[in-house]
């Protein structure tokens, strides 16, 4: 099976500019999860999906970040306008059910290289 | 926030066994206990998870000590290949998981 794609793999923007990432989740993955890692920093929880419904930002930055997934097929992270602590690898994953027990394990693409500047 | 707690790193041979140790001394009942690695400039990638038997399967096992408190993530067999930040991260059903610094292993030629 295809996995976790992202797109595009890097992205070097200006500061006040705007990026959006893209996710193609594993296909019948109805989670799909948004991660992160800023520079020295470990990988942070951003948000979760189910299908096309938010089911936890709780670790959305603030409201300069934008998550959607129409159609609860591929999905989209915004930033808008980017500042310069924004700068990090994000990564998305997708799951058949909910981890955390079961056989359904996370994942992860290869990530999005975003560099502010 | 994470639960568990690993050495920052560790080296190994290679074609030799590696055991990486995690504690989780405040794990409950409906913990597994998951294990996850990356790979330079890869996203991260399951390993095993397990609750209270060990577990096998073709990348590794899982030592699971009797009272939970603690589990070893072994390689048979370390290969260069095997070189990454290994996490292993407590989580209950619905829960996200939540990284840790995690072991980064070296593998020696």
């Amino acid at each position: 099976e295809a996995g976790v794609t992202q797109f595009p793999s890097h992205s070097v923007i200006e500061k006040g500019q705007t990026v959006t990432l893209r996710c193609d989740p594993i296909s019948g993955h109805d989670n799909l999860y948004w991660y992160r890692r800023v520079m020295g920093k470990e990988i942070k929880f951003l948000l979760h999906f189910v299908k096309e419904s938010k089911q936890d930002e709780s670790g959305m930055p603030n409201n300069r970040f934008l998550a959607e997934r129409t159609g609860g097929t591929y999905s989209t992270l915004k930033v808008q306008p980017a500042e310069l602590e924004d700068s990090g690898v994000y990564f998305c994953a997708s799951s058949q059910e909910r981890p955390g027990g079961g056989n359904s394990p996370l994942h992860f693409g290869n990530g999005t290289r975003l560099t502010v500047t | 926030d994470a639960k568990t707690t690993q050495p920052n790193s560790m080296e190994s041979n290679e074609e030799e066994p590696v055991h990486l140790p995690c504690n989780h001394s405040t794990i409950s009942g409906t913990d597994y206990i998951h294990w996850y690695r990356q790979l330079p400039s890869q996203g991260p990638e399951y390993v095993i998870h397990g609750l209270t038997s060990n577990v096998n399967n073709r990348m590794a096992s899982l030592a699971i000590a009797e009272d939970r408190k603690s589990s070893t993530l072994i390689l048979h067999r370390a290969t260069l290949r095997d070189a990454a930040v290994y996490y292993c991260i407590l989580l209950y059903y619905g829960q996200n998981f939540v990284f840790g610094p995690g072991t980064r292993l070296s593998v020696l030629p």
